[in-house]
C-alpha cells in the first residue's frame, strides 16, 4: 500500500454513460498525475496538477475526459459519453515535490465499458 | 526523455539472481536512469533510480556502466513475489514531467 487510494476500483458502464473516478495522494504529495493503461501496454499520461492547478494535459485527454483537484487535495477525473475505446485501468500517481522525482502510484480503477 | 530498449520476457529461479538489462544509448548527461515494476492488477511501484554511479537498496541494484548507455536492474534473490512487469525509464530529474513508460519486461520467478 503506497498510501494513494483510489476509488472505485472497478468500473462497469453501459456505452454513453457518464463516469467520475476519485484519487486520494499521499496527505502532504502537492503533485498529482493520471495515467491510462491498456492491455499490454505500459501506462500512459494523461494529465498532471500542481496543487489545484491543472499544468499540463496530454493529446490523449479529449474533450469527453474532465479532471479537476479542487483545494489541491483529492482529484476527480469524469468519462462523458463513455465509449468501448475508454475500457482501461485509470491510474493515478502523487509525489511529493521538486526535491523527489519517485511518483507512487494507486491501484487503479479499472473500467469496463459494454 | 532518452528511449529506451528492454527485452520482452525473461525466467528466473526462485532464489536466484534477476539481471534485467536496459539500453539506453541516447541518453543524455543529465538524464537519470528509473525503474518501476508493475505487479499484476496493482499500480507500477517505484523500484531504484541512479545517474552515474551504481545504486542500492533493499530491493535491488542498480548497475549503470561508464558510458551510461546501458543498465542492470539486478533483484539479488529473486521470489515468486518479483514476478511483474519491469520497466526501465530515463528521464530528467525536473518537476512536472511525466513518467513515460515503454512496454518494460515481463520478469517470470518460477519454483
Amino acid at each position: 500500500d503506497t498510501g494513494v487510494s483510489q476509488d472505485p476500483r472497478h468500473k462497469i458502464t453501459k456505452r454513453g454513460q457518464n463516469v467520475t473516478f476519485r484519487c486520494d495522494p499521499i496527505s502532504e504529495h502537492n503533485r498529482l498525475y493520471w495515467y491510462r493503461q491498456t492491455l499490454g501496454q505500459g501506462p500512459e499520461f494523461l494529465t498532471y496538477f500542481q496543487n489545484e492547478a491543472q499544468l499540463e494535459k496530454s493529446r490523449l485527454l479529449s474533450d469527453r475526459f474532465s479532471a479537476e483537484r479542487p483545494k489541491g487535495s483529492f482529484s476527480t477525473l469524469e468519462i462523458q459519453r463513455t465509449e468501448q475505446g475508454d475500457s482501461a485501468m485509470y491510474l493515478c500517481a502523487s509525489r511529493a515535490g521538486p526535491s523527489t522525482d519517485t511518483q507512487y502510484f494507486g491501484p487503479g480503477t479499472r473500467l469496463t465499458v459494454l | 526523455d532518452a528511449k529506451t530498449t528492454q527485452p520482452t520476457s525473461m525466467d528466473c529461479a526462485e532464489g536466484r539472481a534477476a539481471n534485467l538489462p536496459c539500453n539506453h544509448s541516447t541518453i543524455s548527461g543529465n538524464e537519470y536512469v528509473y525503474w518501476y515494476r508493475q505487479i499484476h492488477s496493482q499500480g507500477p511501484q517505484y523500484i531504484i533510480h541512479g545517474l552515474k554511479n551504481n545504486e542500492t537498496n533493499e530491493m535491488a541494484s542498480l548497475i549503470i556502466t561508464e558510458d551510461r548507455k546501458s543498465s542492470t536492474l539486478i533483484l539479488p534473490h529473486a521470489t515468486l513475489r518479483d514476478t511483474a512487469v519491469y520497466y526501465c525509464i530515463v528521464r530528467y530529474n525536473q518537476a512536472g514531467t511525466a513518467l513515460i513508460f515503454g512496454k518494460g519486461t515481463t520478469l517470470s520467478v518460477s519454483s
